[in-house]
């Protein structure tokens, strides 16, 4: 069975700080998929990053950037410099190398205060 | 790119009613789509696996009677709430992915279903 376990329910920070969301997976595939996703009020999904479990490299798009460490099984999404468009859920998803279902964290809110 | 389009994004139905919701691929076709649910301050679960042109697969705790799905075609699949009662309010949102694998997945915009 899969999991994925996101361990901050809500952060608060306030606008420039940097914030670190923690994502935390199990599964015994030894491919595998992982996501992040971004939900604002409006609800739906936006596409972040995908991970294959073959490649550790780390990633920077802009503001964002991943740190995928497969020996701890975990895939953390920090945000620079946090502004307060940055305020909505954000949902940490795994997928094995058979079919397309997500297997969602709980989700962490994120509130940026200016 | 690909997308995946819903309809309808808010609907309000009475108890007791049935209501549709549409997923469709715009430009690709999708064998298989996916239905979650989401309640309020939850996280997304899935609730079934669209099979085009076979039976829905679906979840633990998931009634196939009262979440209808039909995959008719494959750019199309349908989510029937049918007898619709105030709990099944929720924000429902459907997936569809290219390829088999290491391909990208893409979620229809969501409906907010409120039954009164």
């Amino acid at each position: 069975a899969q999991k994925v376990t996101q361990a901050q329910t809500e952060i608060s920070v306030v606008e420039k700080e940097d914030v670190t969301l923690d994502c935390v997976y199990e599964t015994r595939d030894t491919t595998y998929y992982l996501f992040w996703y971004k939900q604002p009020p409006s609800g739906e999904l936006v596409f972040l990053i995908r991970r294959n479990s073959f490649d550790e490299q780390n990633e920077i798009s802009g503001r964002y950037s991943w740190n995928f460490q497969k020996s701890t099984s975990s895939f953390n999404f920090t945000i620079t410099a946090s502004q307060v468009v940055d305020s909505a859920v954000y949902f940490c998803a795994l997928r094995s190398n058979a079919g397309n279902m997500l297997t969602f964290g709980g989700g962490t809110r994120l509130m940026v205060k200016p | 790119g690909a997308v995946v389009s819903q309809h309808p994004s808010r609907v309000i139905c009475k108890s007791g009613t049935s209501v549709k919701i549409e997923c469709r691929s715009l430009d690709f076709q999708a064998t298989t789509m996916f239905w979650y649910r989401q309640f309020p301050k939850q996280s997304l679960m899935l609730m079934a696996t669209s099979n085009e042109g076979s039976k829905a697969t679906y979840e633990q705790g998931v009634e196939k009677d009262k979440f209808l799905i039909n995959h008719a075609s494959l750019t199309l699949s349908t989510l029937t709430v049918t007898s619709a009662h105030p709990e099944d309010s929720s924000f429902y949102i459907c997936s569809a992915g290219v390829g088999i694998s290491g391909n990208t997945i893409y979620f229809g915009e969501g409906s907010w279903l409120t039954v009164v």
